[in-house]
């Protein structure tokens, strides 16, 4: 039961680098989310998806960009890494259209900037 | 704008009762959700409310009133496996998930 799977777990960048953070679903939903987690704030959605080839702006979505070629991957990319950009990177994934439906989460990615 | 309130943190005793409550803002209302989210894991679905009143499963209950603006998850018979951040979270008119910051939750024995 992988459910949702992140990688890297743990990542360090210097200021400026660039880098593409992975997720994988294999339980067939068609959305998919990528939210940060900074201390003492709620989640905040960056991107999301909903379906193969489609992808929308969430709530801080400035420098960061996303694919979703596939349906079961989701990819997070920073250009040109910023210390704000230290977080903790999530993401999830739900079925389609009802909205009781919950949304499931990979364990994380840890990412400092130095 | 829209906002989410919660404690930041709670204490309560093992074996005890404890109710953490969430006040909302938001544009517009598609459901409530609760998450247990233990240190450095990944949040975990809980409860889902939708309509008033109380939903119960096992040890958990969760409680919504639509006209307040308000819900509260109730957890009884307190385990120390229970200590983790417990989040609140709205789904507006766009159906997006507004989440609250989370309140800790620590057990003491």
């Amino acid at each position: 039961n992988a459910g949702v799977t992140q990688t890297p777990k743990f990542r360090v960048l210097k200021t400026g680098q660039s880098m593409t953070l992975l997720c994988a679903q294999d339980m067939n939903h068609e959305y998919m989310y990528w939210y940060r987690q900074d201390p003492g704030m709620g989640l905040r959605l960056i991107h999301y998806s909903v379906g193969e080839g489609t992808t929308a702006k969430g709530e801080v979505p400035d420098g960061y960009n996303v694919s979703r070629l596939k349906k079961q991957n989701f990819l997070l990319g920073l250009e040109s890494a910023a210390p704000s950009q230290t977080s903790v990177y999530f993401c999830a994934s739900s079925r389609q259209g009802e909205v009781y439906q919950p949304q499931h989460f990979g364990d994380g990615t840890r990412l400092s900037i130095l | 704008g829209q906002n989410i309130d919660q404690p930041t943190e709670m204490t309560a005793t093992e074996g005890a009762i404890v109710q953490i409550n969430c006040t909302y803002q938001t544009s517009g209302f598609n459901g409530l959700f609760w998450y247990q989210q233990h240190a450095g894991e990944a949040p975990t679905f809980l409860s889902y409310n939708v309509l008033d009143g109380l939903e119960e499963k096992g040890r958990f209950s969760s409680f919504l009133s639509r006209s307040k603006g308000y819900s509260y998850l109730l957890l009884k018979e307190l385990q120390m496996k229970d200590s983790a951040s417990y989040l609140c979270a709205v789904t507006d008119s766009n159906y997006q998930l507004i989440w609250g910051a989370g309140t800790k939750l620590i057990i003491k024995p």
